[in-house]
């Protein structure tokens, strides 16, 4: 069974386009979040939400909106995209120990 | 606000032998370090957790220490296979983040390559 699980793995799309990704994690953990990774390979976090309330931003544009329906589940949608926004995305949960983390989707904008 | 760095940025070595990853961060005050390995195009695989309280944590043939006070974490892997071949991230979450949360700060990576 996939701990986090997140979808589309792959996605390309046109600049000014809006797309979502979404998570999902059956750990029965209280906190998600999402990370992205620029073309250098550096993981830096976006967002992270607590049983569906949001408690870290981190300066993301507000072109990305986080939405958490329920606490197994934390989706990103990005409106008018652009060149810069393509990199890996990567969802991620925690409870009291580490973080575990999905297999990422490579956003591409042409 | 908190720095993490890992040195060598890309090792290669052969088969079998025994080697060490270091990751350093500038702000003490950590909640735990979190150890990653991971595949390209892959996503991350946690390897290793250590709480601040802690010292070192091992898991077959890996075994990560932590000197909180240095800001220090070394990664010991013991008779390297291929298949350890990934790049290997450390991340530190800060001490006394507010509504819980485990927020990430990760180091720059390390290209490991091993061969037969």
């Amino acid at each position: 069974d996939t701990a986090v699980s997140q979808t589309p793995k792959y996605l390309v799309t046109q600049m000014g386009n809006d797309k979502s990704i979404k998570c999902e994690q059956n750990l029965g953990h209280d906190t998600m979040y999402w990370y992205k990774q620029d073309s250098k390979k550096f993981l830096k976090i976006m967002f992270s939400y607590n049983n569906k309330e949001l408690i870290i931003n981190e300066t993301v544009p507000n072109r990305f909106s986080p939405k958490s329906p329920d606490k197994a589940h934390l989706n990103l949608h990005i409106n008018s995209l652009e060149l810069g926004d393509s990199a890996v995305y990567f969802c991620a949960s925690s409870q009291s120990g580490g973080s575990f983390f999905g297999q990422g989707t490579r956003l591409t904008v042409v | 606000k908190q720095e993490v760095t890992q040195i060598p940025a890309a090792l290669s070595v052969p088969e079998g032998e025994n080697l060490v990853l270091n990751c350093s961060f500038t702000d003490s005050a950590i909640y735990n370090l979190q150890w990653f390995r991971q595949d390209p195009g892959k996503g991350l695989t946690s390897l290793l957790l250590i709480q601040s309280s802690q010292r070192e944590q091992t898991s077959g043939r890996l075994n990560a220490s932590l000197d909180k006070s240095s800001g220090r974490s070394t990664l010991y892997i013991a008779a390297s296979q291929p298949g350890d071949s990934a790049t290997y991230l450390c991340a530190v979450t800060p001490r006394g983040l507010t509504g819980g949360g485990n927020k990430l700060t990760f180091g720059t990576g390390t290209q490991l390559k091993v061969e037969l």
